[in-house]
């Protein structure tokens, strides 16, 4: 059972606007979220994470939002830009982990338009 | 910059072939992962390694095995190739302390035929 999901498996975005990214997850018991991105032919690539203490992490046009209650989050990016355009991958660790463990959602494929 | 390396970045193997994926980091992380990632299915995880020569199953170890006998090395196996394990392999390694965050290499896109 698919314990983060990303219900959106794709969204475009004029550039220059906000894209917004939503992920959500069963597990109450997560402590710790990563986003990445994915460019074709190359590995993911790190991009922001949030502890579960917090609510909202900044990064440049970057912005994590967490919202425990709802156990959902989110990755804003503004102002988009077309260099952006690529699958992001949300993850989330589970507090008692052995080997630093991540689940991984099923991917957003963003195409940001000139 | 921590580096993941992958043997291939792409493989074409026939049905029934033993296949090893190699992966190699050079940032004296003591956890490595094996994932496949699919259309539609996300990253999936296959094995993952907390130490030398310990290994833990993920959500679909069927089909293979892993190896670590040093600690920057891990390799995934294929005992028997079949066509559904046609996919991009994605290695990665990270620490066990803060930050989490885990480090991938390029992939290998095999196609098993």
């Amino acid at each position: 059972d698919q314990q983060v999901k990303q219900n959106s498996p794709s969204l475009s975005v004029q550039e220059g606007r906000i894209s917004i990214l939503n992920c959500d997850y069963t597990n109450s018991m997560f402590d710790y979220f990563l986003w990445y991105k994915k460019y074709p032919a190359e590995g993911p690539t790190f991009l922001i994470s949030i502890s579960s203490i917090k609510d909202k992490n900044e990064d440049g046009r970057f912005t994590v939002f967490l919202n425990k209650s709802a156990k959902h989050l989110s990755l804003h990016i503004v102002p988009s830009q077309p260099g952006d355009s690529a699958v992001y991958f949300c993850a989330a660790r589970p507090m008692r982990n052995t080997g630093n463990q991540f689940y991984f959602g099923t991917g957003t494929s963003l195409t940001v338009i000139p | 910059d921590v580096k993941v390396t992958q043997s291939s970045r792409y493989l074409v193997k026939r049905t029934g072939e033993k296949v090893f994926l190699e992966c190699v980091q050079d940032m004296d992380h003591e956890n490595m992962f094996w994932y496949r990632q699919d259309p539609g299915l996300g990253l999936r995880l296959i094995y993952f390694s907390y130490d030398v020569k310990m290994k833990e199953k993920g959500d679909i170890p069927e089909g293979y095995s892993v190896s670590r006998e040093k600690k920057e090395r891990f390799s995934l196996i294929l005992e028997s190739a079949s066509t559904n394990q046609t996919s991009m392999y994605l290695c990665a390694s990270s620490p066990s302390l803060l930050p989490y965050e885990q480090y991938f290499g390029p992939g290998t896109r095999l196609t098993v035929t």
